[in-house]
């Protein structure tokens, strides 16, 4: 695709329940990035996947927390026993290498998750 | 404490009118500085990016200017248009690490 592709946009969920988020990145990025941004808040870095190298998981907030990258492509971000305070929306962004290299990251229109 | 501080938290200026936004930051090894925009309910938006030996880019009626010995950047729009109201949000890169801004809310009335 042309850009970053989010799905779902919009997800209402049950507090306990768990939830999968996905990311399709620009096609040959491959950087990608997921934040979580609060209502009102700024970004906060949960996990960024470059290449074939270990993850950089050193954002997630718990262990409830797990995300993985399938290929090099496809992001799936997945939040288990989801509370309400997980209720944010999910950006997830890609690069074609290292954002801190000075090439432009690309966001998606984010995944909306409100638990309820 | 945040090693990205912007300001001011949130901006209302009219229609037409300039204004201009801060970046400080205390991120080292500094590599670069990007402005975002974020139009409500969207995702960020690249308008610039710099490096280490650029004072400053313009992006149309955007403008980013960097001090890198004072860590300091600005944002200045000029002839404001109310589809400049969104949240701006200032980006510094050390090595493979970014550091956010919490943002400045910039709202544009007519």
């Amino acid at each position: 695709g042309a850009g970053v592709s989010q799905s779902p946009s919009n997800k209402v969920t049950e507090k306990g329940k768990d939830v999968e988020l996905r990311c399709d990145p620009i096609s040959g990025h491959t950087a990608l990035y997921w934040y979580r941004q609060s209502l009102g808040q700024g970004l906060e870095f949960l996990i960024y996947f470059q290449g074939n190298s270990a993850p950089d998981k050193s954002g997630l907030p718990s262990d409830r927390f797990s995300a993985e990258r399938t290929g090099g492509s496809v992001s799936t971000l997945t939040i288990q026993r989801t509370q309400q305070e997980d209720s944010a929306v999910y950006l997830c962004a890609s690069s074609l290498d290292r954002g801190a290299l000075g090439n432009t990251i690309y966001f998606g229109e984010g995944s909306w998750l409100t638990v309820v | 404490k945040n090693q990205v501080e912007q300001s001011p938290q949130s901006l209302i200026i009219l229609e037409g009118k300039n204004c201009t936004l801060q970046c400080n930051y205390t991120v080292s090894p500094f590599s670069n500085l990007r402005w975002y925009k974020q139009d409500t309910g969207r995702g960020p938006v690249s308008l610039t990016i710099m490096t280490f030996s650029e004072n400053t880019k313009s992006n149309g009626r955007y403008t980013a200017t960097l001090d890198a010995d004072t860590k300091q950047s600005s944002l200045h729009i000029t002839a404001s248009q109310l589809s400049d109201s969104a949240s701006y949000i200032c980006v510094v890169s050390a090595n493979n690490d970014m550091r956010f801004g919490a943002g400045t809310r910039l709202t544009v009335k007519p």
